[in-house]
Parts: C-alpha cells; sequence; structure tokens
C-alpha cells in the first residue's frame, strides 16, 4: 500500500462549490504539505503543518483553507472553487529528525477541473 | 528569500544521449540540495541529494554535485533511457522550521 495516499484523484467541479481533498499518510511523520502544479510555475505551497497544532499559510494560501484532524490526516477545502484553481494538488510528508537532509514524500495527487 | 533557478524545457534526448539539466540558487546559510523525479501520472519522488559543499550525490546512473562556489546542482547521466521520460525538480532545504523551495521543473523526453 502507498505510503501517501490522495483521494479523490480526479475531481470535475463547478464554479462556487465547496470540495475537499483529503490526504492520509503511514509514515508517521509529523509535518505535512499541500501544494499545487501549474504548467510553468512549477510546485507551490498551499498551507503546511509542522505538528497536529501547527498551521501556517504558504505562499499562496488565498482561496484555500486546511484541516489537521490527526497526525496522519490533513484535508485542503476550497470554499468556493473558481476556474483559476484548476491544477494538479499534491500532499507530502516529511520527517523533521532527518534534519537538514528531510526529504519530502509525495502522494499520487489530484487533478482538479474547475468549471 | 530562497530561490530555484533551473533550465528551461522540454529538454529532447535521443536514448544514450548524455543529460545535463543546470541548477542554481540563491540561500542563505548552508541548504541542503535535491533533485525529485516525476514520472507521468506520479508525484514527486526523491532522485538524489546533498547536504554539504563538495557532496555528490547519485542514484539510478544520475549525479549532481553541490558547487557552493558557483551556488549550482547541475544533474547529469552519462546514458539516459527512454526509462527517463520525467519531470526533474531542483529544490533546497534549509533545514529546521523553514520550508523546501522548489525549481519549476524540466521536462525531459528521451526518444529512442
Amino acid at each position: 500500500d502507498a505510503d501517501v495516499t490522495q483521494t479523490p484523484r480526479n475531481r470535475i467541479t463547478k464554479t462556487g462549490k465547496r470540495i475537499m481533498l483529503e490526504c492520509s499518510q503511514t509514515k508517521g511523520h509529523d509535518r505535512m504539505y499541500w501544494y499545487r502544479q501549474d504548467p510553468g510555475l512549477g510546485l507551490r505551497l498551499i498551507y503546511y503543518s509542522f505538528d497536529v497544532k501547527d498551521i501556517n499559510k504558504g505562499e499562496i494560501s488565498d482561496g484555500y483553507s486546511v484541516s489537521r484532524q490527526a497526525q496522519a490526516k490533513f484535508s485542503l477545502s476550497l470554499e468556493s472553487a473558481i476556474p483559476n484553481q484548476t491544477a494538479l494538488y499534491f500532499c507530502a510528508t516529511s520527517d523533521p529528525l532527518t534534519g537538514r537532509t528531510e526529504t519530502q514524500y509525495f502522494g499520487p495527487g489530484t487533478r482538479l477541473l474547475v468549471l | 528569500g530562497d530561490s530555484v533557478t533551473q533550465m528551461e524545457g522540454p529538454v529532447t534526448l535521443s536514448e544514450e544521449a548524455f543529460l545535463t539539466i543546470n541548477c542554481t540558487y540563491t540561500a542563505t546559510g548552508y541548504p541542503s540540495l535535491f533533485w525529485y523525479v516525476q514520472y507521468p501520472g506520479e508525484g514527486l519522488q526523491l532522485l538524489l541529494k546533498a547536504t554539504k559543499a563538495d557532496d555528490k550525490g547519485s542514484n539510478k546512473g544520475f549525479e549532481a554535485t553541490y558547487r557552493k562556489e558557483t551556488t549550482s546542482f547541475h544533474l547529469e547521466k552519462g546514458s539516459v533511457q527512454v526509462s527517463d521520460s520525467a519531470v526533474y525538480f531542483c529544490a533546497l532545504s534549509p533545514g529546521g522550521y523553514q520550508k523546501v523551495t522548489f525549481g519549476t521543473g524540466t521536462k525531459l523526453q528521451v526518444i529512442p
């Protein structure tokens, strides 16, 4: 089984709808992240959480919110989806105990289309 | 703030050709440097990393050397295969409570 899973893998929604993307991990890592990937822009950080009680905004948090329900679960919500939120969304985890060599482990991604 | 600059793609090579993907960075202190690879339809996965100046990371025939004097971490492979077709991301991590910074990615296509 995959260490980092994301649901759904694909989603089509309409402008104005609220949607939630979910991420679960079995790696036991404290740190979790949400990124979006757009062609030509690479990965951009939306939100990150260094432990269950810690939530931080990334570089493009407007229009998004998150919830860290447990060490293993980190959800991303779009309160009112708009077409320019169409993108590929990735969840990732990392282990801070590895210090400066901290590697990020990515889920398979959720492809979101907002009509 | 920290930044990573990668050469723009796509890069198209014939099988068995030599590959170089350039990466330069700007950071304070002494970050760790990484190359991640994203195969079609998948998430990113670590390819190799280096934690200090002059370190060489290597994996699956790929290599990159941490060059502090030129602030670079270029990815190389002597003979690419069709299965190497993917998007490659350079990244840096300052460590501690600082987040990772990714480059924009370079798409590599290897043709038979």
